[in-house]
């Protein structure tokens, strides 16, 4: 079946370390994005792309970096830099950059805390 | 950028109520969407929806463009409806969101 598989469900942060959070479509999605969630909140985009080598910056991308090196794979850095990481992010993908028709499919999600 | 209200945050409801979320915006938009999020986090598309209406099963949608709102109907609410329903929205070519807080609903039996 197709869909988009993030890991790890859980990850655990030491203060100044980088941690990576992998998503992965197979539903051959252009578009591809990354949302952060506070408790109680909602989303807020970090990073988004529509085609691969290519990606811009959301609402929210300090402290952040991504890669965008095959069409399949949209992985998100969370760097030292990032004064509150403790949060659970969702990666989404669509058909396009107008999301076409189907509108976005969304990953299970990571939840970093640092400890 | 857009503003998007849901109303209202919380409501509670009988199992077999019926029930209406609101969601208004505050500019033209090209893209409109409702999720569910369950308990355990994961965000399920409902509907997308820039204008019109939509059914599917127990759930409707419609959204009036020219006044700038949406409405997600619950019909013969099931505990399984329980959760919290985003609407987000969009009006570029690159297909980002602009989410709500979202309304949390309890059902109980």
């Amino acid at each position: 079946d197709g869909g988009i598989t993030q890991s790890p469900k859980y990850l655990f942060r030491k203060e100044g370390q980088n941690v990576t959070l992998s998503c992965e479509q197979n539903l051959n999605h252009d578009a591809m994005y990354w949302y952060r969630q506070d408790p109680g909140q909602g989303l807020r985009l970090i990073y988004y792309s529509q085609i691969v080598n290519d990606f811009q910056k959301g609402d929210i991308a300090e402290g952040y970096s991504v890669s965008r090196e095959k069409k399949e794979s949209f992985p998100l850095t969370v760097t030292s830099a990032q004064k509150n990481p403790t949060a659970f992010y969702l990666c989404a993908s669509s058909t396009s950059g107008q999301a076409g028709s189907d509108g976005y499919t969304f990953g299970s999600g990571t939840r970093l805390t640092v400890v | 950028g857009i503003q998007v209200e849901q109303s209202p945050p919380d409501l509670i409801l009988q199992e077999g109520a019926n029930s209406t979320l609101r969601c208004n915006f505050s500019d033209s938009v090209n893209n409109l969407q409702w999720f569910h999020q369950n308990p355990w986090g994961q965000l399920i598309n409902l509907f997308y929806i820039p204008s019109g209406t939509k059914q599917n099963g127990r759930l409707s949608a419609t959204t009036v463009a020219t006044e700038r709102y949406s409405l997600l109907y619950i019909s013969s609410s099931q505990t399984t409806d329980s959760g919290v329903y985003f609407c987000a929205v969009g009006a570029d070519s690159w297909g980002k969101l602009q989410f709500g807080a979202g309304t949390q609903v309890v059902v109980t039996p």
